[in-house]
């Protein structure tokens, strides 16, 4: 069936770095979702990407929706604490009735 | 942006007894929403598709009468968790499709069931 493969699995960096993670997949997705999900927190949508190739900011995140439309990446520059949380990449399968593949999700912690 | 909202956040219930939690979308209307349930650390597992005016679509594995889902409106469906033990203790998150304004899938913000 269909994934998404998302790395890094975690990531530990200093306040003020960029982050940069990204998800593969063997098929195509029509629908590319980023979500950031705080602990026992549902996830909150943070960018949806729906074109080949469209690349879209919402602060200091910026997400792309790769040209094959079987990969994306997620980028936060200038990492704050506040931005520590799970990252996950999602994909509605429309043949599914639009039930959301997931990504393992990326743990991003933050120095100070 | 569109929102759901998920009730109650937190409960506790003993063994044996039944639990529901209810999921709505608060400004828009949904004629799907998703039941999953999530370990910790680890990402979500789908339960069940609630379609409304229809009957669930339950994963594999998922025992569809001890989680009882009914979507009985556009904007609220419910899981109840009956006959609870402690190993139905979990995270469970609804998400709810808005086909309208984006195509977009939405979270509620979870619920955490402890079954003593």
């Amino acid at each position: 069936g269909q994934q998404l493969n998302q790395s890094p699995q975690s990531m530990f960096i200093q306040e003020g770095e960029d982050v940069s993670m990204n998800c593969t997949s063997s098929s195509i997705f029509n629908t590319w979702l980023w979500y950031k999900q705080d602990p026992g927190e549902g996830p909150v949508l943070l960018i949806a990407l729906y074109k080949a190739g469209e690349l879209t900011s919402n602060g200091r995140l910026t997400a792309q929706f790769g040209i094959t439309r079987k990969d994306s990446f997620l980028n936060i520059s200038a990492s704050i604490p506040s931005d520590v949380g799970i990252y996950f990449c999602a994909g509605p399968v429309v043949e599914y009735g639009n039930k959301l593949v997931f990504g393992a999700g990326t743990i991003l912690r933050v120095k100070s | 942006g569109a929102v759901v909202s998920q009730h109650p956040s937190r409960v506790i219930c003993k063994s044996g007894t039944s639990v529901k939690i209810e999921c709505r979308s608060l400004d828009f209307q949904a004629t799907t929403m998703f039941w999953y349930r999530q370990f910790p650390k680890k990402s979500l597992m789908l339960m069940a598709t609630s379609n409304e005016g229809s009957k669930a679509t339950y994963e594999q594995g998922v025992e569809k009468d001890k989680f009882l889902i009914n979507h009985a409106s556009l904007t609220l469906s419910t899981l109840t968790v009956t006959s609870a033990h402690p190993e139905d203790s979990s995270f469970y998150i609804c998400s709810a499709y808005d086909r309208v304004s984006g195509n977009t899938i939405y979270f509620g913000e979870g619920s955490w069931l402890t079954v003593v």
